[in-house]
């Protein structure tokens, strides 16, 4: 069964602080991995898809980076604002679904 | 915005009870997906519906059902609701019913049953 896993499940961080979110998956036939932000009671708004091995992708403060079963998102000085929770999603081939991590909540200190 | 909407934002039912979300998809977007969302816990999938046809289906029984119309709208249908269908209801809309589409999620539903 295909399983996607994060961690941490919570982190906590100064402004300024850089860190990292690990999303570990367990996916036959990997097609595409998706990182999602969701701020509370609100949808979630996508941020990157990565498709391959070794692909990296950057926007702002955020760079998402995939292997061959993980992926990370680097957070660079990260601001108040970057504080919400951070969702890994895995689509498989063949299949219509997305499969979720159950997320990181993120909070950003002045 | 993604340009996905969803009515109404909070709903209140008692159980057995049934109740009818409704989801309007960007458009030019022919497949919306529904996702169910407990506290805590990341997105379910429910099930996909492409071109007014259901595309596949998640881990729900059928009382969980759905219908996608020719003008990018949708509805979520949940009847005999029990405590535990308590959860926030995602749409997402996407050009294609390829998994690797990026899927762009509404504001959710927010479903409480008594």
């Amino acid at each position: 069964e295909d399983q996607v896993t994060q961690s941490p499940e919570a982190l906590r961080l100064q402004e300024g602080e850089s860190s990292s979110l690990n999303c570990s998956y367990t996916v036959s036939g990997l097609r595409g991995l998706f990182w999602y932000r969701q701020d509370p009671g609100k949808g979630p708004e996508f941020l990157f898809t990565l498709y391959s091995a070794g692909e990296e992708k950057e926007k702002e403060r955020l760079k998402a980076t995939l292997t061959k079963k993980e992926s990370f998102l680097h957070i660079t000085a990260p601001k108040p604002e970057d504080s919400a929770t951070y969702l890994c999603a895995c689509a498989r081939g063949g299949s219509e679904k997305l499969v979720f991590g159950k997320g990181t909540k993120l909070t950003v200190n002045p | 915005e993604t340009g996905v909407t969803q009515s109404p934002t909070h709903l209140i039912k008692t159980r057995g009870q049934q109740v009818t979300l409704r989801c309007s998809s960007q458009s030019g977007h022919n497949t919306v997906s529904w996702y169910q969302q407990a506290l805590g816990q990341g997105p379910q999938f429910i099930f996909q519906y492409y071109r007014e046809e259901e595309n596949g289906r998640g881990n729900f029984p059928p009382r969980f059902s759905g219908l996608q119309f020719p003008n990018y709208s949708s509805e979520l249908n949940v009847n005999a609701l029990e405590l535990d269908d308590s959860a926030l209801y995602l749409c997402a809309s996407s050009l294609d019913s390829v998994s690797t589409d990026t899927q762009y999620f509404g504001p959710g539903t927010r479903l409480t049953v008594l």
